[in-house]
């Protein structure tokens, strides 16, 4: 079965700042990845998935990640932070062959220092 | 719709009723999912549709929980007897395809339920 891990459950920034949220993922077949965001009081929304294509998969709103195999990673980054970034976010995992689940991390809250 | 609606938005009912929750997913998806998100944690796989079929339902923890989606759209999870275990938030997504691993999934804003 795969798994995600999610390290730092509380992360702050200043706003412009580097963001990086890290996870590392468990699979005992090639990964598909995925990153969503949740505002308050909002559903979870993807930022960008992994799908065995380029490695460096660009999202929404400015943010990245880079599958690494070698680490077993997939980290999200944001060059500069901006207030509207503040959120929780999840890293997920699932794997190939027909229907199969998705499994979520615990989450990361992203706080932004003004 | 324009995205996943999810009824009530906030549940709260005495241990021992029943409550049904409702999910109106995004027009035309052919696939639906129920999660459930306890506080810290993030969402744990509770049941899956495709069109009115329920292609797996191995995360519903016990047979108190049971969910249909009869006409292949709108879908209840019914919780019986409920215990103060059971609240949580219970997420709603839905996707156009049928479940692949590569599927984005559309989620809803959620049900809080609280259980006294």
């Amino acid at each position: 079965a795969q798994s995600v891990t999610q390290l730092g459950s509380h992360v702050s920034v200043s706003e412009g700042a580097l963001v990086l949220l890290r996870c590392n993922y468990s699979s005992s077949v090639p990964p598909y990845l995925f990153w969503y965001v949740q505002y308050p009081n909002q559903g979870l929304q993807l930022l960008l998935k992994y799908t065995s294509a380029a490695t460096l998969v660009k999202g929404i709103n400015g943010f990245e990640a880079e599958f690494k195999k070698s680490e077993t990673s997939f980290h999200l980054t944001k060059p500069s932070a901006h207030m509207s970034d503040a959120a929780e976010y999840f890293c997920a995992v699932s794997v190939s062959g027909g229907y199969q689940k998705v499994t979520f991390g615990t989450g990361t809250k992203l706080q932004v220092i003004p | 719709g324009a995205g996943v609606s999810q009824s009530p938005r906030y549940k709260v009912t005495k241990r021992g009723q029943d409550v049904a929750l409702r999910c109106d997913p995004i027009s035309g998806h052919v696939s639906l999912y129920w999660y459930r998100q306890a506080l810290g944690q993030g969402p744990e796989f509770l049941t899956y549709f495709n069109y009115e079929a329920q292609q797996d339902k191995s995360g519903l923890p016990n047979d108190r929980f049971s969910a249909e989606r009869p006409e292949g759209s709108i879908s209840t999870l019914t919780i019986q007897r409920t215990e103060q275990r059971d609240s949580a938030m219970y997420r709603c997504a839905s996707s156009p395809a049928g479940g692949l691993g590569t599927d984005t999934q559309y989620f809803g804003p959620g049900t809080r339920l609280t259980v006294l």
